[in-house]
């Protein structure tokens, strides 16, 4: 149980232009869920907060009209990153936190390349 | 404020010998300290938890790791590596009732046939 999803898993586009990025717990209801962001080489920094059915809190320095979550159901929550530039390459991981207990199972990863 | 230091980038052990990644963290409240591993482009897996009960917990694959509140610490512990178990490893840690996780910068495990 408690299995988190991401897709897709690669996704290269075009510099200006947006993508989204869908995270999902498959087998329980996640009220929240989180995004984090990781550099090659480097730990994984939390991004944004995500609450079903409110708007998401985020991190100091993550801009909230670059990044835009949505999370519209207790099993889906979407990360569009917009007008993507090469330095938002990165890998991009999603978590769902399963109640009670406050644990959080992390999905696979979306690899994200801007050219 | 919570915060974790992995004191080691890079370790390497031959196969079949101990595995040590080192860990201390700093919290205000009741931490819960967790460990988990990443295999290449790969997502992260929990290897093990503690939450205020036994200060030794037992994880999967035969990891373990022992809280030390006077240390301030959380090594994680494996007693014959494997060629499997290379890959980077995270110690994170939780304060409270917070939902916010602290990961450290990670140890890179390396093993050598």
């Amino acid at each position: 149980g408690a299995v988190v999803s991401q897709h897709p898993s690669r996704v290269i586009c075009k510099s200006g232009t947006s993508v989204k990025i869908e995270c999902r717990s498959l087998d329980f209801q996640a009220t929240t869920m989180f995004w984090y962001r990781q550099f090659p080489k480097q730990s994984l920094m939390l991004m944004a907060t995500s609450n079903e059915g409110s708007k998401a809190t985020y991190e100091q320095g993550v801009e909230k009209d670059k990044f835009l979550i949505n999370h519209a159901s207790l099993t889906l929550s979407t990360l569009t990153v917009t007008s993507a530039h090469p330095e938002d390459s990165s890998f991009y991981i999603c978590s769902a936190r399963l109640p009670p207990g406050y644990e959080q199972y992390f999905g696979p990863g979306t690899r994200l390349t801007v050219t | 404020a919570q915060s974790v230091t992995q004191l080691d980038s890079h370790v390497s052990v031959s196969e079949g010998t101990p595995v040590l990644l080192r860990c201390n963290y700093s919290s205000s409240y009741s931490p819960s300290l967790f460990w988990y591993v990443q295999h290449p482009n790969k997502g992260l897996q929990l290897l093990l938890k503690y939450t205020s009960a036994a200060t030794l917990v037992k994880g999967i694959n035969g990891f373990e790791a022992e809280f030390k509140k006077s240390e301030t610490s959380f090594h994680l512990t494996k007693p014959s590596a494997h060629m499997s178990d290379a890959a980077e490893y995270f110690c994170v840690v939780r304060e409270g009732g917070a939902d916010g996780l602290t990961f450290g910068k990670g140890t890179h495990l390396i093993i050598q046939p």
